[in-house]
């Protein structure tokens, strides 16, 4: 039944390592997004993917890779970790181009601590 | 500079109490969104605003969209414990495509 899906919903490791999170909607759209969220609960957006296609890739540093390998599927995988990646990334979907309002629907997060 | 300045950052209230978020911005937004989110999980929608001046209630939440479409406001009437979380409005920059967050209201209210 769950709508925008995400795994791991921890992970930690160290420094320099490779990870990827997974993320999955049952829910139809036909858009996709990766937001990050800080310490201080600023959500900003890092990507988005309709169709499988990028549409939005924010000022994001090249070490984060994004792939969707159908419209229900959106992965992020990131090279080289740092320190500052330690964040709660969230993966959403919307109806996109379909809907006027682009309204959000958010996965569960995936904590993400570097040591 | 954040796009759209959110107020207050914190807000601390005894059950009972009525308070008001507000969400501003110099920029004119297509629709204006508001999501709560409750620790450990995602954010969810709780409403969407599009017209000028629309006003939509939802329960004890009451949220309006400035005439102008740059800001919007929150207010919920008689809080409760349950009312706890963060409050995050969102504004949808171009038709379509991206949302611009504010930086979120925590809000706590104690019984």
């Amino acid at each position: 039944d769950t709508a925008v899906s995400q795994t791991p919903k921890y992970l930690v490791t160290q420094m320099g390592n490779d990870k990827s999170i997974k993320c999955e909607q049952n829910l139809g759209h036909d858009t996709m997004y990766w937001y990050k969220q800080d310490s201080k609960k600023f959500l900003k957006i890092m990507f988005s993917y309709n169709n499988k296609e990028l549409i939005i890739n924010e000022t994001v540093p090249n070490r984060f890779s994004p792939k969707s390998p159908d419209k229900a599927h959106l992965n992020l995988h990131i090279n080289s970790l740092e320190l500052g990646d330690s964040a709660v990334y969230f993966c959403a979907s919307s109806q996109g181009r379909a809907s006027s309002y682009n309204e959000q629907f958010f996965g569960p997060g995936t904590r993400l601590t570097v040591l | 500079t954040q796009l759209l300045e959110q107020s207050p950052q914190f807000l601390s209230i005894q059950e009972g109490e009525n308070l008001t978020v507000y969400c501003n911005s110099s920029s004119v937004f297509s629709s204006l969104q508001w999501y709560r989110q409750e620790p450990g999980e995602g954010p969810v929608l709780l409403v969407t605003v599009v017209t000028g001046g629309e006003v939509k209630k939802l329960k004890r939440l009451t949220f309006q969209f400035g005439d102008a479409r740059k800001d919007s406001s929150l207010h919920i009437t008689a809080a409760q414990p349950g009312d706890t979380g963060l409050y995050l409005c969102a504004g949808d920059m171009e038709y379509g495509n991206k949302l611009v967050f504010g930086a979120g209201t925590i809000l706590r209210v104690k019984s």
